[in-house]
């Protein structure tokens, strides 16, 4: 059974700060990470992908991956009010066009 | 408009109706997925399809059906709802074929009540 687990929160975070999403997933052999942000009563939409070891940045999102740990963060710079959300991180293991296997997701409210 | 429709945005049926949800992409993606997501159970996948005329099943896919007749269409059957299968139905699809990487877009999602 694949798992990905995250903190369900809610995480608080005061806007400016810097908030800081982890999940953890247990399958050793998961080859593409993904997270994707999800405003209630929305679909999710993808915002960051990473496939190797280490950071990859994109604007305010910084996406990491330690493989050996099984551990994948984002980290949202200078958290804005419409950063509230809740952040779904997702697992492709399978290496190919098959579905992916998500986390419950993680309530993120940016306080102004 | 670029992107994925689903049909009907929500919809109420009676336990034991039959009810098909729609689901078109225009991007021209091989893979098409069905999510449903429940309350504390997150996202999981119900069927899958690799590229027109292949479909899958995924974690949950009792009570469901998929066909997959052309690349651009990707329905899901109910035969007979239960109120179990109460949920917020999602379409994805993804380009892996072009990419490699499995990147899967969503749809606006359906909001299906069985009572």
């Amino acid at each position: 059974q694949k798992e990905v687990e995250q903190n369900s929160g809610p995480l608080s975070v005061p806007e400016g700060a810097i908030a800081s999403l982890n999940c953890t997933y247990s399958d050793r052999g998961s080859q593409s990470f993904f997270w994707y942000r999800q405003y209630s009563g929305k679909s999710p939409e993808l915002i960051m992908s990473i496939y190797s070891n280490g950071d990859k940045e994109d604007g305010r999102f910084t996406a990491q991956l330690n493989k050996a740990s099984q551990y994948v963060s984002l980290l949202i710079r200078d958290s804005q009010p419409s950063d509230s959300a809740t952040y779904l991180c997702a697992v492709d293991s399978g290496g190919g066009a098959d579905g992916l296997t998500f986390g419950k997701g993680t309530h993120l409210i940016i306080q102004p | 408009i670029a992107g994925i429709t689903q049909a009907p945005t929500s919809q109420i049926l009676a336990a034991g109706r039959r009810m098909t949800l729609r689901c078109t992409q225009d991007m021209r993606h091989n893979a098409m997925y069905w999510y449903r997501q429940d309350l504390g159970l997150g996202l999981r996948l119900i069927h899958y399809s690799n590229t027109a005329g292949t479909t899958g099943k995924g974690e949950v896919p009792d009570g469901y059906s998929v066909s997959r007749a052309n690349t651009d269409d990707f329905p899901l059957t109910l035969a007979s709802a239960v109120p179990s299968q109460t949920s917020v139905y999602f379409c994805a699809s993804s380009d892996s074929t072009e990419t490699g990487v499995n990147e899967q877009f969503f749809g606006p999602g359906t909001r299906l009540t069985v009572l």
